[in-house]
């Protein structure tokens, strides 16, 4: 079955610098890429997705690679800002009903 | 309107017991999925309905039961509760199983086994 490796597992970056999540997946048939940020306590909620017939999607100070040859999609936060501060999981889908998530990328945003 | 809702927000249960967990959805979302979350693990999908009447396993199903009587209700039991299945779990909804519909996920709750 599909597995989503993701890292790194922590990530601290001073305010206004980059970050950047990255995941693989293994099983090329899997076609649809979402990302989620969960805030401490709080629910997943989905932040930018992408279909694997797109090499990259942006919204305002986010965006998302894939590649799909190698089988890796990235998340790209720019100008972070401390409310950015969350657990990350991406995830990949291969058919319906059936999200593999990450383990999550812990992202602080020092101020 | 109230989404997607949880219950119990929190739970601690002696091994053995059997518990039920509830989720209600109110935005008339023909798939429902219950998700277990574990420190270094992620998200991992236990069970699965795409529509009422009808289940499928996840990843994570052994010891769980789901039951989708109705679109707006999809409860998981522990028959017999173990300490392994100390988590947190997530409710999660979409307009239907397509693969491009995106999952909203309940408040969670927080069970603890003893």
């Amino acid at each position: 079955g599909e597995n989503v490796e993701q890292h790194p597992s922590t990530l601290s970056v001073q305010e206004g610098d980059s970050a950047v999540i990255k995941c693989t997946y293994s099983d090329s048939a899997s076609n649809y890429f979402p990302w989620y940020k969960q805030e401490l306590g709080k629910r997943p909620q989905l932040i930018i997705d992408i279909r694997s017939n797109v090499g990259e999607k942006k919204d305002q100070r986010i965006a998302v690679t894939l590649n799909k040859t190698a089988k890796h999609f990235s998340l790209h936060i720019t100008e972070t800002q401390p409310e950015d501060s969350a657990v990350y999981f991406c995830a990949a889908s291969m058919s319906s009903y059936k999200l593999i998530f990450g383990s999550g990328t812990r992202l602080l945003v020092r101020p | 309107i109230a989404g997607i809702t949880q219950a119990p927000t929190s739970q601690i249960l002696a091994a053995g017991r059997r518990m039920t967990l509830r989720c209600t959805q109110d935005m008339r979302h023909n798939a429902m999925y219950w998700y277990r979350q574990d420190l270094g693990l992620g998200l991992r999908l236990i069970h699965y309905s795409n529509t009422a009447g009808t289940t499928g396993k996840g990843e994570v199903p052994d010891g769980y039961s789901v039951s989708r009587a109705n679109t707006d209700d999809f409860p998981l039991t522990l028959a017999s509760a173990v300490p392994s299945q100390t988590s947190v779990y997530f409710c999660a909804s979409s307009t239907d199983g397509g693969t491009y519909n995106e999952q909203f996920f309940g408040p969670g709750t927080r069970l603890t086994v003893l």
